[in-house]
């Protein structure tokens, strides 16, 4: 079975940071490139960055770009995202998906707010 | 930026068809996923390149493209289809969602 367990969200005061992290199991985590999405209350779906199978080729969503780092360890089957410089826009719940988008956490909530 | 545009609300009767709309710029050109998200869950994947459905997703929904407008149409519409649902396309590595669609079922 298949799953993605986001963790690591809070809140946190506008300026500051914070890394999530998405724990998989059940597929072949060293091959696929995964994304994050977020989703802030009331709104749609956003997506946040992508990252390939070995970490090589990264992208991000405009929004993001120069504050986020997308990152993963193979070994520990683990993706990442370090959040710098948090804005109040910022506050979504995260979630990570498969290369796809066929399998997603349960999602991770983020609030930035002083 | 790219957009995807979505009608921002449908209402459905029970056992009707509900069609909900996607256009964007050069969508001929692109493949589109369809998502269900219900209140307080993660989204779920109901049809990808524009008219698969995955393992486990009801006959009933199904996908078209042609030009720039794709479609999910939901088909004998039941209560338990209720919730939103969003478009999803990718251009040059960039990623996006559509605006939404709230499906009522009354």
């Amino acid at each position: 079975e298949v799953q993605l367990v986001e963790s690591g969200g809070g809140s946190v005061q506008p300026g500051g940071s914070l890394r999530l992290s998405c724990t998989v199991s059940g597929f072949t985590f060293t091959t696929s490139w995964m994304h994050w999405v977020r989703q802030a209350s009331g709104k749609g779906l956003e997506w946040v960055s992508r990252i390939n199978s070995d970490g090589s080729d990264i992208t991000y969503a405009d929004s993001v770009k120069g504050r986020f780092t997308v990152s993963r360890d193979n070994a520990k089957e683990k993706l990442y995202l370090q959040m710098d410089s948090l804005r109040a826009e910022d506050t979504a719940v995260y979630f990570c998906s498969t290369e796809k988008f066929d399998f997603w956490g349960q999602g991770t909530l983020l609030t930035v707010s002083s | 930026s790219y957009e995807l545009t979505q009608p921002p609300s449908l209402s459905v009767s029970p056992g009707q068809t509900a069609s909900i709309t996607c256009s964007a710029d050069k969508l001929e050109d692109k493949y589109v996923n369809w998502y269900q998200q219900k209140p307080g869950q993660s989204p779920v994947q109901v049809i990808y390149r524009d008219n698969q459905r995955p393992s486990g997703i009801p006959e009933r929904f199904s996908g078209s493209s042609s030009g720039n407008v794709a479609t999910l149409t939901i088909s004998e519409t039941q209560a338990m289809d209720e919730g939103d649902y969003y478009c999803q396309a990718w251009d040059i590595s960039t990623y996006m969602f559509g605006t939404g669609t709230r499906v009522t079922v009354l």
